[in-house]
């Protein structure tokens, strides 16, 4: 029952150091998704992946860049860390796309010093 | 103009009261839209769809004004457990910044 998980929960970087936060998700769906969230300002899309093999920019693409690994997997990619990228990050996949229920995963709390 | 615009509130209100809400959206041509709930540190979960003809699920009532460009979220009733904050979303996954909601005893 496991649906969508991200990894790590938390994670805390220096300026300029890089790394991966990990999505995978267990219910077949076709399309995946990241956002960031920051106080007040909602979830912001990030990247989206359609479908296996196809990625695509959100809203706020500068800084990340992403991978959809198979069908199961979303990773994204901070390359060199920026306070700015301090945010909750969120995975989601959904069925069919826009038009279908998005299912998230808990969350990576990243702080950037 | 952003894309889909919510008061963010906070509103406060007093348990069994009724609440509402408005999202504006700006592309017209938008087709899907959601109601999402999201408690404190936790990630957004579905409430409800909004279909072209309103919709009711218990105490929710989830309306579209295509005319107008906004959609509604109507609590009735109010729980201390509808404290939450409640995010809609338009067509493409694109998120309001939400509503938080207060409801007290």
């Amino acid at each position: 029952n496991a649906g969508v998980t991200q990894t790590p929960k938390f994670q805390v970087l220096k300026t300029g150091q890089s790394m991966t936060l990990q999505c995978a998700q267990d219910m077949n769906h076709n399309s995946m998704y990241w956002y960031r969230q920051d106080p007040g300002m909602g979830l912001r899309l990030i990247y989206y992946s359609a479908s296996e093999g196809t990625t695509d920019k959100g809203e706020v693409p500068n800084g990340y860049n992403v991978s959809r690994l198979n069908k199961r997997e979303f990773s994204l990619r901070l390359e060199s860390a920026a306070p700015s990228q301090t945010s909750v990050y969120f995975c989601a996949s959904s069925d069919r796309g826009y038009n279908t229920e998005a299912f998230f995963g808990q969350g990576t709390r990243l702080t950037v010093v | 103009r952003k894309e889909v615009e919510q008061d963010p509130g906070p509103f406060n209100v007093p348990e069994g009261a009724t609440v509402a809400f408005n999202c504006t959206y700006s592309n017209s041509a938008s087709q899907s839209f959601f109601w999402y709930r999201q408690d404190c540190r936790k990630e957004p979960k579905l409430l409800m769809s909004v279909y072209s003809s309103g919709n009711e699920d218990g105490r929710f009532t989830a309306q579209l004004n295509r005319a107008s460009q906004y959609i509604s979220l109507l609590i009735r009733d109010s729980k201390l457990s509808d404290s939450a904050t409640y995010l809609c979303v338009v067509n493409d996954m694109r998120f309001g910044a939400g509503t938080r909601l207060t409801v007290k005893p």
